[in-house]
C-alpha cells in the first residue's frame, strides 16, 4: 500500500538557520506529492504541492522537489524565523479506482529559536 | 471564502460513554474526509465521502464508530462506545473533486476528544 516516510523530530534550530526535513514515500504509478503545516492551536494547512517528476513546489521560502528516482519529497528552507515553528507533515495523494487517497507522514516538529 | 468548520472543539467524556462530531465542508466541496491524529502521529483516515456515498471505510473500526452523510454536505461521526484509546484529535477535511488526484484538501481545526 500507499506510505510516507519522514525524518524523526523534534527539530530545533537557531534562526536563520538552513532546515531540510526529509520525506520519503512508496506508492504505485505516480503519486501527487504534498506538504502540509499544522501551526500551533491551528488545524493543516497546505504549504505546497507537486504533481509531477521534477516539479518544484514552493511557498514562503519553503521548496521540495518531486525526486521520482529516489522517491523523496524532501522539504527545504534557506533560512527559518520564528515563526516557522510548527509541525510539518508530508504527504501523498494517489488516485484508486474512482476516488483518492491522501495519506500522511507521522509529522516533524519544528521549533526555531531566536 | 468560509473554512471546514468543525464543533465541538473539545470533549472529554468516561470510557463506554457515546459520542457525535459534527463537520460542515467547504460549499461545493464533493469529497469529504475524518481523519483521526493521536499524538505525535500524522493524520489517519477513518472514512472519506464522495457526495453521500462512501468511498474508503477500511480503517474506521465500524464495531464502534459510525459516519454519515446526509445530503451529501455536512456529515457526523459517531463514537459508540469510547475507549480510551480513541483520545484523539478527529480532524475533517474536504476538497473539490480531482480526477488527477492533485487537489488540495481543506482542513477543520479538529475537535479534541479525551476519554477518561
Amino acid at each position: 500500500g500507499n506510505s510516507v516516510t519522514q525524518m524523526e523530530g523534534p527539530v530545533t534550530l537557531s534562526e536563520e538557520a538552513f532546515l531540510t526535513i526529509n520525506c520519503t514515500y512508496t506508492a504505485t504509478g505516480y503519486p501527487s506529492l504534498f506538504w502540509y503545516v499544522q501551526y500551533p492551536g491551528e488545524g493543516l494547512q497546505l504549504l505546497l504541492k507537486a504533481t509531477k517528476a521534477d516539479d518544484k513546489g514552493s511557498n514562503k521560502g519553503f521548496e521540495a522537489t518531486y525526486r521520482k528516482e529516489t522517491t523523496s519529497f524532501h522539504l527545504e528552507k534557506g533560512s527559518v524565523q520564528v515563526s516557522d515553528s510548527a509541525v510539518y507533515f508530508c504527504a501523498l495523494c494517489r488516485q484508486g479506482g474512482s476516488n483518492y487517497k491522501l495519506t500522511f507522514g507521522k509529522g516533524t516538529l519544528l521549533t526555531v529559536n531566536p | 471564502e468560509a473554512g471546514v468548520a468543525q464543533s465541538p472543539r473539545y470533549k472529554i467524556i468516561e470510557k463506554r460513554q457515546s459520542v457525535a462530531f459534527w463537520c460542515n465542508p467547504i460549499s461545493g466541496h464533493a469529497t469529504l474526509y475524518w481523519y483521526q491524529q493521536i499524538l505525535g502521529q500524522g493524520p489517519k483516515l477513518l472514512i472519506q465521502f464522495q457526495n453521500n456515498g462512501v468511498v474508503d471505510d477500511s480503517q474506521l473500526p465500524k464495531d464502534r464508530f459510525s459516519a454519515e452523510r446526509l445530503k451529501g454536505v455536512d456529515s457526523t461521526l459517531k463514537i459508540q462506545p469510547a475507549k480510551l484509546e480513541d483520545s484523539a484529535v478527529y480532524l475533517c477535511a474536504s476538497s473539490f473533486w480531482d480526477r488527477e488526484a492533485n487537489t488540495e484538501a481543506f482542513f477543520g481545526q479538529g475537535t479534541r476528544l479525551t476519554v477518561v
